[in-house]
């Protein structure tokens, strides 16, 4: 076990609705991470959150938002949501913002969209 | 192209073969190299983290890193069957946080 809790584990929705997936880091981390990852494209960065404000971001589409709350949890938000969102979304933590430390994962939160 | 790129597989070996698992890159920029296995449905499970250019060593696991030929590798010693997994190698810059390019992952199966 990672430490990195997400929910929920599994999401079935429609086409054109709004998602909000949630993450709790590891104790003391102040980095979380989303990546999604799908059969055709793999592992692919979204977005870092440190300590409460937006620190990267990747190929995030405008469609997806993020956020990180005082307690350090993060929520990622999916809307107006297509067939190809179907994906598996994880979340990572880590103790600092920067290069040198080590990510660790949550077990992810399957979404199907239908 | 991709940054990183990593045979798919998948690769078949016996109980207690020595595994090579190997990712090419083509970012310079990147210092930071790391080793995730991935259970079917679980998510990526950090085995080995490496800095720059060597080699770090840890049970059965072995992670090499040469940046002159810009290519990683990952040993494993004595494979088991519950070595059988997907590995997926993973990379980062000093200049971008600590997001991190992933390889598109090998699937291993390891038969008893």
């Amino acid at each position: 076990d990672s430490g990195v809790t997400q929910t929920p584990k599994h999401l079935i929705t429609a086409t054109g609705q709004r998602v909000t997936l949630r993450c709790s880091p590891r104790s003391g981390d102040l980095s979380v991470y989303w990546y999604q990852q799908s059969l055709d494209q793999g592992l692919q960065f979204l977005i870092q959150y440190y300590n409460g404000e937006e620190r990267a971001k990747g190929n995030i589409l405008e469609r997806f938002s993020a956020q990180q709350f005082p307690d350090l949890h993060s929520e990622l938000n999916l809307s107006s949501l297509e067939l190809g969102d179907s994906a598996l979304y994880f979340c990572a933590s880590s103790p600092q913002g920067g290069t040198g430390t080590e990510a660790f994962f949550g077990q992810g939160t399957r979404l199907t969209v239908v | 192209q991709k940054e990183v790129e990593q045979d798919p597989g998948p690769l078949s070996v016996p109980e207690g073969a020595i595994v090579s698992l190997n990712c090419t890159y083509s970012n310079s920029a990147f210092q930071y190299f790391m080793w995730y296995r991935q259970y079917s449905r679980k998510g990526p499970e950090l085995l080995m983290y490496t800095y720059s250019s060597g080699n770090k060593e840890d049970g059965r696991f072995t992670a090499q890193v040469d940046k002159s030929s810009k290519y990683i590798s990952l040993f494993i010693r004595d494979s088991q069957p519950s070595d059988s997994a997907t590995y997926l190698c993973a990379m980062s810059a000093s200049n971008a946080g600590n997001m991190l390019t992933f390889g598109g992952g090998t699937r291993l199966m390891v038969k008893p």
